[in-house]
């Protein structure tokens, strides 16, 4: 099945920093998505991208289909932001949304 | 709209006992999934649904899991009987459409089987 990898696995940030989250898939896609983990556990949808670029707000997602990878930036970073970042594809041809691992993002004031 | 709506929310139970876990999903969506999420294996969908129908249960661990959906309105996850490492946090997803489109996740259930 389809291998969907994120990096950097942890990340420790300053408020007001900004970052870069990378979702990199073995196989071509036809859904991507985003999602935020909050703290209390909600999964909350960011993006749907599977290909092209998206914006909103402080946050933004480029994927490059035919390079098979994704990446997800937040500007000015807030505390509420952090969290775990989740990657999620369904590959063609196939019916499962497959998640990456994750990225544990935290913020610190 | 209120968003796909999961219960319990919590959930401690004895090993051997009955677990049952429902969904709403959103109004109008045509598709659920299961999900379960644990620290070793992530989260992994379990099995869904198209129009109320099963259309994949490969991730249902064992026969001890069974799901149905009766409407489209309503669905429910079942543990018959349950075991320690059952213990992660379900989730239930809804989604307009096919596997092309936003999935929208419910709050979760996290189940802890002593």
């Amino acid at each position: 099945g389809i291998q969907v990898e994120q990096s950097p696995p942890d990340l420790i940030l300053q408020e007001g920093a900004n970052s870069t989250l990378r979702c990199n898939f073995s196989d071509s896609v036809n859904n991507l998505q985003w999602f935020h983990q909050n703290p209390w556990g909600q999964l909350i949808n960011l993006f749907y991208i599977p290909s092209g670029t998206k914006q909103n707000g402080r946050l933004s997602a480029t994927t490059v289909a035919t390079e098979r990878y994704s990446l997800l930036y937040i500007s000015s970073s807030q505390t509420t932001d952090s969290g775990v970042y989740f990657c999620a594809v369904v590959s063609v041809g196939a019916q499962k949304l497959v998640f990456g691992q994750g990225t544990r993002l935290t913020i610190n004031p | 709209d209120a968003g796909v709506i999961q219960s319990p929310r919590h959930e401690v139970t004895e090993m051997g006992q009955e677990v049952t876990l429902r969904c709403k999903p959103i109004s109008g969506h045509d598709y659920l999934f299961w999900y379960r999420q644990t620290m070793m294996r992530g989260l992994e969908l379990l099995i869904y649904f198209n129009n109320n129908v099963p259309i994949d249960d490969s991730g249902m661990p064992e026969d001890r899991f069974s799901a149905k959906m009766p409407n489209a309105s309503f669905s429910t996850l079942k543990i018959q009987p349950s075991e320690p490492r059952d213990s992660a946090v379900y989730f239930c997803a809804s989604s307009l459409g096919a596997l092309k489109e936003t999935q929208y996740f419910g709050p979760g259930t996290r189940l802890l089987v002593l």
